[in-house]
C-alpha cells in the first residue's frame, strides 16, 4: 500500500481566514514533504520533516505554518495568505532510510486552495 | 546544481501509437532517477524509478525508460498509447537525500 491522503480535496479562504490543510500515511514512513504546484508547473518543496523534526524550510513565508503531530501525521496551518498562494498542495511521504539511500516519495491527491 | 530538462511541453500521439518522452539531467555525481505521472486535477503517482543495475526499466501502466549515463538521458516510453494515457509526466532527478528535482514536465494528449 503506497497511499498518502490529504484532506480538505478542495479549499476557499479568505486573506484574513485560518485554515489548515491535513496528510496522513499509513506506510510507516518517517518522511513527509509539502510541495507546492502551481498551474502548469512541477512541484516545489516547501518543507520536509524527518522523525516528526522539521528538516527543510525552503525559505517558505510564516503565513505556513508546517506541524508534524506525529509520524502518520502532516499538517499546513494557513494564515492571512494571498491571492498569489492559490495552487495545488500535495503532501509526500518516504521511508527515510539513512542518508545515501534512495528514498522513493510517494504524493497525495492535494489540496486545491483558492485565496481570494 | 542538478537540472533536469525536459525538452518536449507537449506531445501529440494517436492512439495505439508508440511514443518517447525526452528527459535528460546533468549531474556531476550518481543519481537516482524517477518518472511520475499527474492526470488531471490528481497528485503525482510513481511511473518507474533508476537506482541501479539494469538501464532498462519497466514500470507501471506499459511504460518503459532506459537510463543512458553517457548521454545523461532517461527517456521514458510506451509501445501503444491508450487514450487514458492523456497526463502530464514529470522527470525527476534525487541528488541527494530528500531532495527531488523535476523537469518542467511534458503533457501527453492522446487521441482517437
Amino acid at each position: 500500500d503506497t497511499e498518502v491522503t490529504q484532506t480538505p480535496k478542495h479549499l476557499v479562504m479568505g486573506m484574513t481566514n485560518k485554515k489548515s490543510l491535513k496528510c496522513e500515511q499509513h506506510m510507516g514512513h518517517r518522511a513527509m514533504y509539502w510541495y507546492k504546484q502551481k498551474a502548469k508547473k512541477p512541484p516545489e518543496l516547501m518543507f520536509v520533516y524527518s522523525y516528526e523534526k522539521l528538516s527543510i524550510n525552503e525559505s517558505v513565508p510564516s503565513r505556513f505554518s508546517p506541524e508534524c503531530p506525529n509520524s502518520s501525521l502532516l499538517n499546513l496551518h494557513l494564515h492571512a495568505l494571498q491571492p498569489e498562494d492559490s495552487a495545488l498542495y500535495l503532501c509526500a511521504s518516504s521511508q527515510d532510510r539513512q542518508r545515501g539511500a534512495e528514498e522513493t516519495q510517494y504524493f497525495g491527491p492535494g489540496t486545491r486552495l483558492l485565496v481570494l | 546544481a542538478q537540472s533536469v530538462t525536459q525538452l518536449d511541453s507537449q506531445v501529440p500521439v494517436f492512439e495505439e501509437a508508440p511514443v518517447e518522452l525526452r528527459c535528460n539531467y546533468s549531474s556531476s555525481v550518481s543519481v537516482y532517477l524517477f518518472w511520475y505521472v499527474q492526470y488531471p486535477n490528481q497528485g503525482l503517482q510513481l511511473l518507474l524509478k533508476y537506482l541501479s543495475g539494469s538501464t532498462l526499466v519497466k514500470g507501471i501502466n506499459g511504460f518503459e525508460a532506459e537510463f543512458n549515463k553517457s548521454q545523461t538521458s532517461f527517456h521514458l516510453r510506451k509501445p501503444s498509447v491508450h487514450i487514458s494515457d492523456t497526463a502530464e509526466y514529470f522527470c525527476a532527478v534525487s541528488p541527494y537525500f530528500q531532495k527531488l528535482v523535476f523537469g518542467t514536465g511534458t503533457r501527453l494528449l492522446v487521441s482517437p
